[in-house]
């Protein structure tokens, strides 16, 4: 199975502090995606890692990618209450057309 | 910013009803996706679709499914003959390139409960 799997599966910090989650992922990749979902709403797209690609940064979030170890982290620094939601990383294979998710990390940050 | 429409939020229906889930991807998008999420559950790849036809559908995608972009805006999901089963949120997503350089937009999902 391509399918990223994510690590921790819950993960809950004081405000403030910094969130680590890890993605490992089975196959290669085109790309490397990173998606929020707070509870029972939709995916919100966070950040794209390319396989050439080694760490990429967007505002509070650094992401980097692995490809020999085939996995990713997404760091969430000072973390806020409002970062409270379920994130996911999804692969993109090579073929394009699809993504794959993993079951996700589910982040309680608490004010 | 350009958003992924999807309506209605919510849907309930009797088992055995004809759904049709809609969706207006971004107008310059060129390739289009269902995914759906059983509560609790991974997202799960349903099918995309690129230049009027299916590039690639997943096992769940049986022939209870269809899609179809009737006018060039919308791009619609129905599900033939509703199952208890098939109760799950759906999520369309498009996205300009077929991933290689961009994110995937999605819509905020429809809810879809079958009774």
């Amino acid at each position: 199975s391509q399918q990223g799997e994510e690590d921790p599966q819950a993960l809950s910090i004081q405000e403030g502090e910094n969130a680590t989650m890890n993605c490992s992922y089975k196959t290669s990749i085109n790309n490397l995606q990173w998606y929020r979902q707070n509870s029972g709403r939709g995916l919100v797209h966070l950040i794209l890692i390319r396989s050439n690609e080694r760490e990429k940064h967007s505002g509070r979030l650094r992401v980097t990618l692995d490809t020999s170890k085939k996995s990713s982290s997404l760091l969430i620094t000072a973390s806020r209450a409002a970062d409270t939601a379920s994130y996911f990383c999804a692969t993109v294979p090579h073929n394009f057309n699809k993504f794959y998710f993993g079951s996700g990390t589910k982040l309680n940050v608490k004010p | 910013e350009p958003e992924v429409t999807q309506t209605p939020s919510h849907q309930v229906t009797q088992m055995g009803q004809e759904v049709i889930l809609r969706c207006v991807p971004i107008s310059n998008h060129l390739y289009f996706y269902w995914y759906r999420q059983i509560l609790g559950q991974k997202v799960e790849f349903l099918v995309s679709f690129y230049n009027n036809e299916i590039s690639e559908k997943s096992e769940i995608f049986d022939d209870q499914f269809s899609v179809e972009r009737p006018d060039g805006s919308n791009f619609t999901l129905k599900i033939r003959s509703t199952k208890l089963e098939d109760s799950a949120m759906y999520f369309c997503a498009s996205s300009e390139s077929p991933g290689a350089n961009y994110g995937y937009t999605f819509g905020s999902g429809t809810r879809l409960t079958v009774v």
